[in-house]
């Protein structure tokens, strides 16, 4: 089975852009988290979708929104980006609802603001 | 202070030596990942456990509930064991460390 995929590997956006980034989960797995990891540091949560409902949100400004669909990928959408929000973004699945599941990531995105 | 502290930041090893990573984390959690980052950037799930002690192969993982510290073990280090080394605590999101960057050399 295929594991977790992200696309695009690598994207180059300008300051006030907008990005959209997704993720495919395993086949079978109905929860999505998504990451942000900053160079040098671990990962940090920005979101959670099950059943293609919200259900949590990191500390992240309204600029970044997610919406999960019905074959459960989801979608990352990042607004008037700044410098700061360059950073890798992972994309991680699990069968169920909630962190104490086994997550499966995918191999990110690296999104470079200019 | 961060919720979740690795130590130390930076190992280097050579081939065959016994390795510990140490996490101390200080909020209540329901189970703590061990994760393994290669220089490209993908995420490996180790292991996920919220009590006592796992092994799969040469890798072990250790939990103390009551004192808030894990740690991970590489026994017989290679060269391919080379990687950042996250931990990370199940609450209502996944919280990282910052990670350990682990050098093996022959």
């Amino acid at each position: 089975d295929a594991g977790v995929t992200q696309s695009p590997t690598h994207l180059i956006k300008t300051r006030g852009q907008q990005v959209t980034l997704r993720c495919s989960p395993i086949s079978g797995h109905k929860s999505v988290s998504w990451y942000q990891q900053v160079l040098g540091q671990g990962p940090q949560f920005i979101f959670q979708y099950y059943e293609k409902e919200e259900r949590g949100r990191g500390n992240f400004p309204d600029r970044f929104s997610a919406r999960q669909f019905p074959n459960y990928s989801s979608e990352l959408n990042v607004n008037a980006l700044l410098l700061g929000d360059s950073a890798l973004y992972l994309c991680a699945s699990s069968l169920r609802w909630g962190h104490n599941q086994p997550q499966h990531f995918g191999d990110g995105t690296r999104l470079s603001i200019l | 202070k961060n919720e979740v502290e690795q130590s130390p930041q930076n190992l280097t090893a050579q081939e065959g030596e016994f390795i510990t990573i140490n996490c101390s984390y200080s909020v209540g959690i329901s189970a703590l990942h061990w994760l393994q980052q290669h220089p490209g950037g993908g995420i490996v799930s180790l292991f996920m456990l919220s009590s006592g002690k796992k092994k799969h192969g040469r890798l072990i993982a250790t939990i103390n509930i009551q004192e808030k510290h894990s740690s991970l073990h590489i026994t017989a280090s290679h060269p391919r064991d080379s990687a950042v080394y996250i931990c990370a605590v199940s609450r209502d999101k996944l919280i990282f460390g910052t990670g350990t960057r682990l050098q093996v050399f022959p």
